[in-house]
């Protein structure tokens, strides 16, 4: 149980385009998920914190125009890359939070496989 | 902020050898503890916790005390094995008692472990 899947595993696009990233609790409700950015043997680094229903919350650093977040449903939240440039290029990761009897420990943070973005 | 300082790596080691990496922490507040394993090709699992100063967390032969008195959470294994090759990172959630971040993760760096026969 607990499983997170994110799609697509991984991305190719052209530097302008945008990309959307996928990320769905296949077992379980979320009311809250992550989104990470994984640079090359680096820590993960918190984007943002998404809630359904409500504007996600951005960290520090962020640009919430570049990386637009949408929670619209207790299983599905995704980000786009918008006009993507080559150093957005890195390894997004989500997690998703249960909601408190929602069928898994809402203590935890169930994570993505990760979406590899190039951008060339 | 709060911060989290794992050991550099890469490590190395021989199967059935005795593994420990470092992890230390600055929170301002009661910080739970959480070391997370990424396997080759995978996400991040949780392989163990901790929520209160002397809890110890433990998995797959895997132990971690958390440590108030010296912000730290060592994660230690006495024989490890091939299959324990990873990523492992050290991480910390401010909601510990009266947190309301919605559990929100610093991670450390992460520590390569690979292991040979």
């Amino acid at each position: 149980g607990a499983v997170v899947s994110q799609h697509p595993s991984r991305v190719i696009c052209k530097s302008g385009t945008s990309v959307k990233i996928e990320c769905r609790s296949l077992d379980f409700q979320a009311t809250t998920m992550f989104w990470y950015r994984q640079f090359p043997k680096k820590s993960l680094m918190l984007m943002a914190t998404s809630n359904e229903g409500s504007k996600a919350t951005y960290e520090q650093g962020v640009e919430k125009d570049k990386f637009l977040i949408n929670h619209a449903s207790l299983t599905l939240s995704t980000l786009t890359v918008t006009s993507a440039h080559p150093e957005d290029s890195s390894f997004y990761i989500c997690s998703a939070r249960p909601i408190a009897g929602g069928g898994a420990p809402s203590y935890e943070q169930y994570f993505g496989p990760g979406t590899r973005l190039t951008v060339t | 902020g709060d911060s989290v300082t794992q050991m550099e790596g890469p490590v190395t080691l021989s199967e059935e050898a005795f593994l420990t990496i470092n992890c230390t922490y600055t929170a301002t507040g009661y910080p739970s503890l959480f070391w997370y394993v990424q396997y080759p090709g995978e996400g991040l699992q949780l392989l163990l916790k901790a929520t209160k100063a002397d809890d110890k967390g433990s998995n797959k032969g895997f132990e971690a005390t958390y440590r108030k008195e010296t912000t730290s959470f060592h994660l230690e294994k006495g024989s490890v094995q091939v299959s324990d090759s990873a990523v492992y990172f050290c991480a910390l959630s401010d909601e510990g008692a009266g947190g309301t971040s919605y559990g929100k993760l610093t991670f450390g760096q992460g520590t390569i472990l690979t292991v040979h026969p």
